[in-house]
């Protein structure tokens, strides 16, 4: 069965450090998505990074990247210069595609809680 | 561009009461649609998701329905709120077709309070 792992619960980051927050992922399937996700405490979802199986290269998108090893089966979100507006609940997702059919579960870590420290 | 709208935002309703969210998308034609749930301080289970008009597929038995009376819109129904109905909903959309990469893209989200 599909899996994802994000075993810190919580982190404190100094503003301006960088950060990792990790994620292991188990799964049989040899194509697959992995999403990382941005939920304030207002509730939304807000997508952050997308890393396909067969990328070459890991993701970035602004001060967000995607540390993936894919040996190891971990995918994990580094946050250069942290900001205050960074404190968040973050969710690591995997995407599988099985045959011609994807229906776009997404399977859902427990998150992990950051808070950037002034 | 695309965006997506779920209300109401905040809802209390007693148990045994009837439920309606409702969820719409606009800038995409033919889009994947998901419903979405949130208990407190965990990550979010798929309820429903939708490829198309009237196409409606159901991850978890449940006491909730789910219709798509129209492309862009997505209904989230319930005949009668039990307690354990409340939560976080996330409406949800994605570009169509198997594409493992194409991101799904969440509503503001609602909160459910059964009382």
């Amino acid at each position: 069965a599909q899996k994802i792992t994000q075993t810190q619960p919580g982190m404190f980051v100094q503003e301006k450090e960088a950060v990792t927050l990790d994620c292991t992922y188990d799964t049989s399937d040899p194509s697959y998505g992995l999403f990382w996700y941005k939920q304030p405490s207002s509730g939304e979802m807000i997508f952050l990074i997308y890393q396909g199986s067969y990328d070459q290269q890991n993701a970035t998108e602004g001060r967000y990247s995607l540390n993936f090893q894919k040996a190891r089966k971990s995918a994990n979100l580094v946050i250069s210069a942290s900001q205050l507006g960074d404190s968040a609940m973050y969710f690591c997702a995997m995407r599988e595609v099985i045959g011609s059919s994807n229906t776009g579960k997404l399977i859902f870590g427990q998150g992990t809680t950051l808070q950037v420290k002034p | 561009s695309q965006t997506i709208h779920q209300w109401p935002a905040t809802l209390v309703q007693p148990v045994g009461s009837p439920l309606s969210l409702e969820c719409t998308v606009e800038g995409t034609s033919n889009p994947n649609l998901y419903w979405y749930r949130q208990a407190a301080g965990r990550g979010l289970q798929l309820l429903f998701y939708s490829v198309g008009i009237g196409q409606i597929s159901s991850e978890v038995p449940q006491n909730l329905s789910a219709s798509r009376p129209q492309d862009r819109q997505f209904i989230l129904s319930s005949k009668k709120l039990l307690l354990s109905d409340s939560g976080f909903y996330l409406c949800a959309w994605s570009a169509p077709g198997g594409i493992s990469g194409n991101t799904i893209y969440f509503g503001e989200g609602s909160w459910l309070t059964v009382v």
